[in-house]
Order: C-alpha cells, then structure tokens, then sequence
C-alpha cells in the first residue's frame, strides 16, 4: 500500500530557481527517504532522514520532517536542467525491511 | 564495479507465456525487492527477500513468482495469470541488518503483446 503521497505531482521552474515538493505519509515512520528518477531509469538515493531528525542537507538539497504533521520537504536549490526527474519519498517503519513509495513529484528545469 | 543489473532491458512477451525477469548484484547485500511501476506512479512492492531461501510477498504478488537460491540473484518470474503484466520492473537490494538506502537496477520494460 503507498503510504507517502507527494505534492505537487508536476512542477515547472526556470533553470537557478529553487524547487519545493512535499510528502505527507499516513502512519508512525522509521526513517523517511527521499529518492530520484530519470525517465526509463531506476532510482537514485537522494538523502535519509530518520524520525528523531528535522533536518538534513545535501549539497543542494535540504531535507524537513515534522512528525507530528507526518510530513516530509524537499527542496533543491539553484536548479539546473540535470535537476529534470521524478522525486520520490519513501518511508519504512520499525517492524520490516519495506519502503513504500508515494507517487512522486515530476520536476521540469526549463534552460 | 559493484552494483545491481537486470536483464534484459526490454523484454516481449505474447499473451500466455511465463517469462523470468534476472536481477543480480555483486555488493554482498542480504536484502533484494522487486517492484511494479506503472505509467505516472510510483513503486509497488511484489516479493522482497531478507536472507537467502527466504521471501515474502508484498501488496501485489498475484501472478509473480520469486526464488533466492543464491545471496546474489533474486529472479522474477512473471506467469499467465498476471492479468495486466505490461509495466516498468525494478529491483533493488539493500544491506541486512539495518535501516539504509536501497540500491536499484535499471529496470527491465516488460510489453505484453
């Protein structure tokens, strides 16, 4: 079942503008991932922010988690058309080794 | 090189016909997963293995079939009773023993013509 759910699902920006999308999951959380995806690729691991964390950065990424709104931001600053992808958060609990995927934020960098 | 590959990258296959998809990884991971992305969605879970000679099933194995006979290959085989087979496969393996990253194959693009 998907637990995460992004928002926006499509964003369109021009290149050097910073981009936002956001998760919001359903149930208590282990750790909340964040993971990127070129069309026709697989995904790459972006950044790991675990329950007890609010914060995390990443090069030109910046990762909140608010559990008490059970929800997750990314955001990419000074974007660059190698920015275009499918973002997608993730979210695993305490009991198993599953991730369940939201339906991701598709991002377009206009040059 | 260490990593995860699949094959084949594209794969045809008639209506009927069980076909297996390969997934195998050279990092020594004990955990591997297999997914289902449709068109404009995310990451569905089929089966996901945590140690060799074990798996279970995850929110969509009917009609897939898995084995783990080796810690390095986790193939997929996708049967006729899968009544809509067509999407994107992934797999994925991860290190055993705690919460991290996973580490995903290209992906294999199955057609069901």
């Amino acid at each position: 079942s998907q637990q995460g759910e992004e928002d926006p699902q499509a964003l369109s920006i021009q290149e050097g503008e910073n981009a936002t999308m956001n998760c919001s999951y359903k149930t208590s959380i282990n750790n909340l991932q964040w993971y990127r995806q070129n069309s026709g690729r697989g995904l790459v691991h972006l950044i790991l922010i675990r329950s007890n964390e609010r914060e995390k950065h990443s090069g030109r990424l910046r990762v909140t988690l608010d559990t008490s709104k059970k929800s997750s931001s990314l955001l990419i600053t000074a974007s660059r058309a190698a920015d275009t992808a499918s973002y997608f958060c993730a979210t695993d609990d305490y009991n198993d080794y599953k991730l369940s995927f939201g339906a991701g934020t598709t991002v377009t960098v206009r040059a | 090189d260490g990593g995860i590959t699949q094959s084949p990258k594209y794969l045809f296959r008639k209506e009927g016909q069980n076909v297996t998809l390969s997934c195998e990884q050279n990092l020594n991971h004990d955990a591997m997963y297999w997914y289902r992305q449709d068109p404009g969605q995310g990451l569905r879970l089929i089966y996901y293995s945590q140690i060799v000679n074990d798996f279970q099933k995850g929110d969509i194995a009917e009609g897939y079939s898995v084995s783990r006979e080796k810690k390095e290959s986790f193939p997929l085989t996708v049967t006729s009773a899968q009544k809509n087979p067509t999407a994107f496969y992934l797999c994925a393996s991860m290190p055993g023993g705690s919460y991290n990253e996973q580490f995903f194959g290209p992906g294999t693009r199955l057609t069901v013509l």
